[in-house]
């Protein structure tokens, strides 16, 4: 199936530890993102990369680091976990054609991180 | 900043009724704006779109038109059905830029 897909779907973990989600898309597209759904379903972009290069950073902490090795892969490293990094995580791709502005954005089922 | 304000939920209906919720936006320029949907345990998708003044964006039977005048992109069915039970959010992307920017978000629940 052609998809974005990411892994774990389910994360929980103690505070201050350190994880990583993993990003995969098989679209073809050259720009992937993070978001991050809160509690009360509130959706906020992260981090843009664009072939590899990092085009969004959002006001996120530093203890958050986007990695992408390849086009098609871009993971989430997080730092000394806290409570508040407790949500939903979603990873999305698109193809930019053209003008910025103008592709559409698909997303993966997201990864619900618990921190205790 | 950019900014987009739906309408607070959870909204319920009965089955066949007619939907509307509400979307208004806040942004320079003349931005894309756009309807996502996502269904219990799933990720977001694409529901319509509309990129420019009075486009009117459709697909499942679901329909909104851009209102530059008032700055809204009102989502409207004439007959819901359970599966459209789901949690839709207004979005908004200008030109030149890939960020989306998203509404809080309305929970729809349709009873048979």
């Amino acid at each position: 199936d052609t998809a974005v897909s990411q892994t774990p779907k389910y994360l929980v973990t103690q505070m201050g530890n350190d994880k990583s989600i993993k990003c995969e898309q098989n679209l073809g597209h050259d720009t992937m993102y993070w978001y991050k759904q809160d509690s009360k379903k509130f959706l906020k972009i992260m981090f843009s990369y664009n072939n590899k290069e990092l085009i969004i950073n959002e006001t996120v902490p530093n203890r958050f680091s986007p990695k992408s090795p390849d086009k098609a892969h871009l993971n989430l490293h997080i730092n000394s976990l806290e409570l508040g990094d407790s949500a939903v995580y979603f990873c999305a791709s698109s193809q930019v054609v053209g003008l910025a502005g103008n592709s559409e954005q698909f997303f993966g089922p997201g990864t619900r991180l618990t921190v205790l | 900043g950019d900014s987009v304000t739906q309408m607070e939920g959870p909204v319920t209906l009965s089955e066949e009724a007619f939907l509307t919720i509400n979307c208004t936006y806040t942004a320079t320029g003349y931005p894309s704006l756009f309807w996502y949907v996502q269904y219990p345990g799933e990720g977001l998708q694409l529901l319509l779109k509309a990129t420019k003044a009075d486009d009117k964006g459709s697909n499942k039977g679901f329909e909104a038109t851009y209102r530059k005048e008032t700055t809204s992109f009102h989502l409207e069915k004439g007959s819901v059905q359970v599966s459209d039970s789901a949690v839709y959010f207004c979005a908004l992307k200008k030109s030149m830029s890939e960020k989306l920017t998203f509404g809080t978000g309305t929970r729809l629940t349709i009873i048979p």
